[in-house]
């Protein structure tokens, strides 16, 4: 069944980096379009960005536009979020998700 | 952007009670829209898609419907196991939106 696994989640300073990474398995991979999606503490869902199969169509909330760069490999069944710029606001839990298949998410704590 | 308004943002229900959260769009989105279901600590989890479709495995007692702007979801007898917080996402197009959640508790 599908698989996706969320990892480089952990605690940097405002204005630092994190590269996220989601293992992918149980599914082509490369057929399908994937998206991150966050949750701050005790907040709602929010979609962050989005990245078609081949990776040639990609959108970015207002939010995060400029700061992060989604990614994939579909060699490596794998999806990747590269976060700069971290601020406070972008604590969350972030979600790898193709469709309504979630990730169990990872923590990013941007504080200092 | 599309905003989705869900209501009411709580709610507090007997086991055994019919449960009805609605979700409004801001313009027409067909029935591009999921329900999830998102229980402390864990991920959301996919109830129902394109509005009134069930997911594989999911209980009878979830249901879905509408189109347009307006949705309903509803859990027609609510069990103790479906306490959590739900909620609607259009996916008719970027940014795709979620609405703010219904926190369901037991009376």
């Amino acid at each position: 069944q599908v698989q996706l696994v969320e990892s480089g989640g952990g605690l940097v300073k405002p204005g630092g980096s994190l590269r996220l990474s989601c293992a992918a398995s149980g599914f082509t991979f490369s057929d399908y379009y994937m998206s991150w999606i966050r949750q701050a503490p005790g907040k709602g869902l929010e979609w962050v960005s989005y990245m078609s199969s081949s990776g040639s169509t990609i959108y970015y909330a207002d939010s995060v536009k400029g700061r992060f760069t989604i990614s994939r490999d579909n060699a490596k069944n794998s999806l990747y979020l590269q976060m700069n710029s971290l601020r406070a606001e972008d604590t969350a839990v972030y979600y790898c998700a193709r469709g309504g298949a979630w990730g169990q998410g990872t923590l990013v704590t941007v504080s200092s | 952007d599309i905003q989705m308004t869900q209501s009411p943002s709580s709610l507090s229900a007997s086991v055994g009670d019919r449960v009805t959260i609605t979700c409004q769009a801001s313009q027409d989105i067909s029935n591009y829209l999921n329900w999830y279901q998102q229980k402390p600590g864990k991920a959301p989890k996919l109830l129902i898609y394109d509005a009134s479709n069930l997911e594989t495995g999911v209980p009878s007692r979830f249901s879905g419907s509408g189109s347009g702007t307006d949705f309903t979801f509803t859990i027609s007898s609510l069990q103790p196991e479906d306490i959590a917080t739900y909620y609607c996402q259009q996916y008719y197009n970027l940014p795709w939106t979620f609405g703010q959640g219904t926190k369901v508790e037991i009376k």
